[in-house]
């Protein structure tokens, strides 16, 4: 069975430093995609990144950066420059790609990241 | 604007009554999903749509039903069967790879 494991139930960062966020996921595919998704106060599920298995290239999106280590199976999400409104849960999630068929969304539990001013 | 739109935001239910929670987006995505959050949990999949007038069942289906007649549409039926219906009901849809969220429904029952 496919899995998502995030380890850290909580983390908590200073603002304007960096802090990183473990997901590991367990697959016998080949063909996926990783996602890193944030849920504010509001509830309201934003997709913060995006991996492709296929793509040796790790993904950025402004200060938010993945290390993908496909052998490993982890997908862990670092956020740079930690901002007060980057506080909220996050969730790794993964779905596999059967030859462009889209397989369904499995989620971590989350992580509930904090920011200090 | 497009978007996917969930109604409404909280809905209070008695014991042994149905509710049915709305869903509507107008992306023009074939997919639609319904997902149910618990505290301390993650998104758990209820049922699922790749095309209109077709669902499948996800992991927690047991005391839940959907319909899916227009591809704009995918509403989510709690019966009285479900035994722990409070949760966060959230919908989303998906054309490629990534799916694009509703903002949820808050289920309580009195």
């Amino acid at each position: 069975a496919q899995t998502v494991t995030q380890s850290q139930p909580e983390m908590s960062v200073q603002e304007a430093e960096t802090v990183t966020l473990s997901c590991t996921y367990d697959t016998s595919e080949s063909d996926y995609y990783l996602f890193w998704y944030k849920q504010p106060p509001s509830r309201q599920m934003i997709l913060v990144i995006r991996q492709e298995a296929y793509k040796q290239q790790n993904a950025t999106e402004n200060r938010f950066s993945v290390n993908f280590q496909k052998a490993a199976k982890s997908f862990s999400l670092k956020i740079s420059d930690s901002q007060l409104g980057d506080a909220a849960m996050y969730f790794c999630a993964y779905r596999p790609n059967y030859g462009g068929s889209q397989g369904n969304l499995i989620f971590g539990k989350g992580t509930k990241l904090s920011v200090k001013p | 604007d497009g978007g996917i739109t969930q109604s409404p935001k909280y809905l209070f239910r008695k014991e042994g009554q149905n509710v049915t929670l709305s869903c509507e987006q107008n992306l023009n995505h074939d997919a639609m999903y319904w997902y149910r959050q618990d505290p301390g949990q993650g998104l758990r999949l209820i049922y699922y749509s790749q095309i209109v007038n077709d669902f499948q069942k996800g992991d927690i289906a047991e005391g839940y039903s959907v319909s899916r007649e227009k591809k704009e549409s995918f509403p989510l039926t709690v019966t009285s069967a479900q035994k722990n219906p409070t949760a966060f009901y959230l919908c989303a849809c998906s054309k490629r790879s990534e799916q694009f969220f509703g903002p949820g429904t808050r289920l309580t029952v009195l």
